[in-house]
């Protein structure tokens, strides 16, 4: 069993809807979150990180974290074609080199 | 550009042979990591330097990589005896380490270096 958890998709959603994105994992001593956005044949982007459980807001995105379920979302509000992309979420443990584990990233598509 | 850049974006080459990319990290940046990404799956990490120093190593590595950071700014990879299960992304990010002020680290990714094993 993986790390971490994600649904591959593809997630295909009309211009305007909310989307909702979402990992679990398993190891306890994640404690730092984070969300990416990688366009085709390009390097991951930062979006979003958060610290331990609880809400953070960015514009139209949201990051949502529940330690206590091991449980991890990404709200996109008001989606745009240009928000097309795969989102991967990823987390490192504390202290040391904050190696990232990745899931394996949700494809989505947003039309028009 | 003052961002994270690999090079070459592209090499494709022969089961056998050895191949060697080159990670320029943003300036400063003290902390530099390796990635491999495959097809349908997310970037899984393969090493990280604390400025000259190789810190840790993942057990992705097998002794047929290697990597260095001679002088604490850009990096190298090598895969000696290429693979066709080496062909992935090889993605290079770097960083300045936690944050005094939130903890957080932010990575800095580059555009990656596909390679193609025959």
């Amino acid at each position: 069993q993986k790390e971490v958890e994600q649904d591959p998709g593809p997630l295909s959603v009309p211009e305007g809807a909310i989307v909702s994105l979402n990992c679990t994992y398993s190891n306890s001593a994640f404690q730092y979150f984070m969300w990416y956005r990688q366009y085709s044949r390009k390097g991951p982007e930062l979006l979003m990180y958060t610290y331990s459980s609880g809400n953070k807001e960015d514009g139209r995105f949201t990051a949502q974290v529940d330690k206590s379920s091991k449980y991890i979302s990404l709200f996109i509000r008001d989606s745009q074609p240009s928000d097309s992309a795969t989102y991967l979420c990823a987390m490192s443990a504390v202290g040391g080199g904050n190696k990232l584990t990745f899931g394996t990233g949700t494809q989505l598509k947003v039309e028009l | 550009d003052t961002g994270v850049s690999q090079d070459p974006r592209h090499k494709i080459t022969k089961r056998g042979q050895n191949v060697t990319f080159r990670c320029d990290p943003i300036s400063e940046h003290n902390r530099l990591y390796w990635y491999r990404q495959t097809l349908g799956q997310g970037p899984e990490f393969l090493t990280y330097f604390q400025n000259e120093a190789q810190l840790e190593k993942s057990r992705l590595l097998s002794d047929r990589f290697s990597a260095e950071r001679p002088k604490g700014s850009f990096s190298t990879l090598e895969i000696q005896r290429t693979e066709q299960g080496d062909s992935a992304m090889y993605l290079c990010a770097s960083s300045l380490g936690n944050s005094p002020v939130s903890g957080i680290e932010t990575q800095y990714f580059g555009p990656g270096t596909r390679l193609l094993v025959l």
